[in-house]
Formats: structure tokens, sequence, C-alpha cells
């Protein structure tokens, strides 16, 4: 497997639930990026890890949202209390420092 | 704050007919200016980096230039298969915390009739 996968690709949830989202990284990609990507927009950054290190949180729209990467490999970003307005496609990245990010699939979130 | 700003929303072209599509950017120094392709319902595709004005790219169909306010995608004798959105993002010299994070336009979702 030569690129990023995220599962699952679709999740349907209820106002009020918690969703965790997965990111499988490149292998030796140091760099995971976050981006939220509304209909009929372009990606908007959320978070960026280095390694283990969650360096930059600054486009999480929420304290509802966390993201963590433990072990510097695959990440998980969390959704608490999900609103409507989360509903969009989340895309996981992945660089070689500090260059050219790759994109996975990306996990389509509806939440009803 | 960095700005991207894609033209034209979307373009119709019929198979074998040339032409261009406009990114205009401000940044606070520029890192590198990136096109990707995105298919509906999938990932961003990477095309293309730029890192000064001046450079120019070229895959296939598609050539990539640059100058200090705007870049262009030019698209030569399209094909049907050529058919998706098109995304422009930016990476500044001066983004926190040492994140490359990119700013991204809303994209020229491009159509090519056979």
């Amino acid at each position: 497997g030569a690129g990023v996968s995220q599962s699952p690709r679709y999740k349907v949830a209820k106002r009020g639930q918690d969703v965790a989202l997965r990111c499988d990284p490149i292998s030796g990609h140091v760099s995971l990026f976050w981006y939220q990507q509304a209909l009929g927009q372009g990606p908007e950054f959320l978070t960026y890890f280095q390694n283990e290190a969650q360096l930059d949180k600054s486009g999480l729209p929420s304290d509802r949202f966390f993201a963590e990467r433990p072990e510097g490999s695959v990440s998980t970003l969390k959704i608490q209390r999900t609103q409507q307005e989360d509903s969009a496609v989340y895309l996981c990245a992945n660089s070689e420092y500090p260059d050219t990010q790759y994109f996975g699939p990306g996990t389509r979130l509806t939440v009803l | 704050e960095d700005q991207v700003t894609q033209s034209p929303e979307a373009l119709r072209l019929q198979e074998g007919e040339s032409s261009s599509l406009n990114c205009s950017y401000t940044v606070s120094g520029l890192r590198g200016l990136f096109w990707y392709r995105q298919d509906p319902g999938k990932g961003p595709e990477f095309l293309f980096t730029l890192y000064s004005a001046g450079e120019e790219k070229e895959k296939e169909r598609l050539k990539a230039t640059l100058t200090k306010k705007e870049s262009f995608l030019h698209i030569t004798a399209p094909k049907p298969e050529d058919s998706a959105t098109y995304l422009c993002a930016v990476a500044s010299l001066y983004s926190g915390a040492g994140s490359y994070q990119l700013t991204f336009g809303k994209g020229t979702k491009l159509s090519v009739i056979p």
C-alpha cells in the first residue's frame, strides 16, 4: 500500500454522537495534516503533526475536535457531540518533511 | 492572512479546445504554490509544486506557470478524462509552529465535452 488510507469512507452520525476518523499514513512520512472540506469548497486546515507531536491545532473549529497520533504513525480525528455543521469530508494528508502533501480519499461525515 | 482566489468557478470546453485556469494569491512569503486535481468522491491528487516566479512545470497536457501574484494552469487539447476540479493552494514561509499548512482556493470545475 503506497498511499494514504482513511477509514471509514462514509460515516453517518446522529447529532450529539461522538465519532472517530482514522488515517493510515504513508510509511516513513513524518508530517501529517487533517483538513475539512465542505461541499463546493476547498479543503481547510485543521491540525498538523510532526511524528507524534501536534505542532499546530489552530484550525480546529471548537474544543469538540481532538486529534492524536500517539506513535507517530496512525492518526485519529475525534469529534465529540457532533453537530450538523460538522458534516463535511475530512481529509488526511502526508508529506516527507517539509514539502508536497499527498492526500487520502477522505471520510464523508453526515450528521443527521 | 493568506488568500487564494481561483477563476473561473466552472469551465466547459470542447475536446481539443485549449484554455487556462487562473489562481490569484496573497501570502506573507511564498514557500510554494501547489496544484491538485480532485475527482468526485476522491481526495486531491498532486499535480505540481512551483516555488518562484518564472518557474514552469509540465505534465502531459498540463502546464503550470507562476508569477509573483498568480499562477496559471494551461490545458492543451484537453480530453474528457481531464474533467475534474482543479485546486490551487499556497504554503507560507511564516506559518505558525513550523506548520506547512496549505491554504486552498475553492477550485475550478472543468468539464471537457467529447
